[in-house]
């Protein structure tokens, strides 16, 4: 399966929003309502942020929320801050039990 | 509290074996499915394998199809990957990954393999 397509960046001053897209197709993210998301600090394991689109797991603040409309999935962060710097990738079930990540986008706080 | 502990990592020739493990404790591991995602240097993460909770049903990627083998023992809580004929390209942190029906939610911190002469 091919990746998912992220922006390789995108940027933000602190307590402003950004949203990273997501686009796949029809066979994975357009198919499904199970994309979900992840955020990686250097060096650290992936977090699990949002999952099934739009539900978060407890713990996760309320500033991350996801999305998805046809092909591509969003996630949106508001209110942003500092340790949100990292790197986040977007991951869609794509059928018959596998899965296809995005490539990734690094978040940079100003 | 969920952990996950991967060990087996290190250094291999092309064409050489590796097997990964991985520990899994603070949750029922008979329940759930259980996954390997890796990450080249510098790279994405990448989906590599699937097991279903009593280990009768695996998927892989096209990439490692035929070459690895993912396998578990719940008697004793650990998730294995059997990798053979390992390329370059198959060097990677390894990451063990719990299957929340179609999510990953939680992850260990990974071994790192290094496939080079």
């Amino acid at each position: 399966q091919s990746a998912l397509t992220q922006p390789r960046s995108v940027s933000g001053s602190p307590g402003q929003s950004v949203t990273i897209s997501c686009t796949g197709t029809s066979s994975d993210v357009g198919g499904y309502k199970y994309v979900s998301w992840y955020q990686q600090h250097p060096g650290k394991a992936p977090k699990l942020m949002i999952y099934d689109v739009s539900k978060r797991p407890s713990g996760v603040p309320d500033r991350f929320s996801g999305s998805k409309s046809g092909n591509t999935a969003s996630l949106t962060i508001s209110g942003l801050q500092a340790e949100d710097e990292a790197d986040y990738y977007c991951c869609s079930y794509a059928g018959t039990y596998t899965w296809v990540f995005g490539g990734g986008t690094k978040l940079t706080v100003l | 509290e969920v952990q996950l502990v991967e060990s087996g990592g290190g250094l291999v020739q092309p064409g050489g074996s590796l097997r990964l493990s991985c520990a899994a404790s603070g949750f029922t591991f008979s329940s759930y499915w259980m996954h390997w995602v890796r990450q080249a240097p510098g790279k994405g993460l990448v989906w590599v394998s699937r097991i279903d909770s009593d280990g009768s049903t695996t998927i892989y990627a096209d990439s490692v199809k035929g070459r690895f083998t993912i396998s578990r023992d719940n008697a004793k809580n650990t998730l294995y990957l059997q990798m053979n004929s390992l390329r370059a390209e198959d060097t990677a942190v390894y990451y063990c990954v719990r299957g929340s029906l179609y999510t990953f939610d939680y992850w260990g911190q990974g071994t790192l393999v290094t496939v080079s002469s």
